[in-house]
């Protein structure tokens, strides 16, 4: 059974800082993988995907790497901006892309300005 | 806005009510998605319909009951549910056999008294 934990739960750092979010999946097994970004209240916005075969995704400030054998991916944010508080979800996709999606449990963000 | 849309944003129901959520993408995806959200639980995945055929989630109790009359709607049918389905329930879509991302649509806020 595919279990996502993420590390730490909950962040809390200075503008400007560089920080990554830490996730963790037990079967490697897996399609692919999406960082989502949840504000209270909101639905998720998906930040980045990264497919099972890919190693890395950029986008903007954001960067997404993914190591299969180890079942891990972290999530580094540049030079954070208070904009940038939000929950951090990770989640994986199942072998035939969309049968089982496992979503870990989240990492709460705050950047102080 | 992410183009998939919900509806209502907020519902309160008795144990005994019937009531419907709705879901719309605007994307041209051909895969929408449940999700229920309960509070300090991870994200879980309750149904899938792609192509417009169900792939099921057992797991989830019948008192819920998904409808997709084309690849752009997506219902979630309640009855006689429990006070411990209160959460936020969302609806994405995404391409099945293209990108792959998720695009969530904000939520519906759901109370069972």
């Amino acid at each position: 059974k595919q279990e996502v934990t993420q590390i730490p739960a909950a962040l809390s750092v200075p503008e400007g800082e560089n920080l990554v979010l830490n996730c963790s999946f037990t079967d490697s097994a897996i399609y692919n993988l999406q960082w989502f970004r949840q504000d209270p209240g909101k639905g998720l916005t998906s930040l980045l995907l990264i497919q099972s075969s890919q190693r890395e995704q950029t986008s903007g400030r954001l960067n997404a790497s993914l190591d299969k054998s180890s079942g891990r991916s972290t999530l580094y944010i540049a030079a954070s901006q208070p904009g940038d508080s939000a929950t951090y979800l990770c989640a994986v996709n199942g072998e035939t892309s969309y049968d089982k999606v496992i979503f870990g449990p989240g990492t709460s963000l705050s950047v102080i300005p | 806005e992410t183009g998939v849309t919900q509806t209502p944003r907020h519902l309160v129901m008795g144990m005994t009510n019937k009531k419907s959520l709705k879901c719309e993408q605007h994307l041209g995806h051909n895969a929408m998605y449940w999700y229920k959200q309960s509070a300090k639980k991870p994200l879980e995945l309750m149904f899938v319909y792609s192509l417009e055929e169900r792939v099921e989630n057992n797991s989830v109790p019948s008192r819920f009951s998904p409808e997709c009359p084309n690849s752009s709607h997506l219902f979630l049918h309640l009855h006689t549910l429990q006070p411990e389905d209160s959460a936020l329930y969302l609806c994405a879509s995404s391409q099945v056999g293209g990108a792959d991302t998720q695009y969530f649509g904000p939520g519906t806020r759901l109370t069972v008294l």
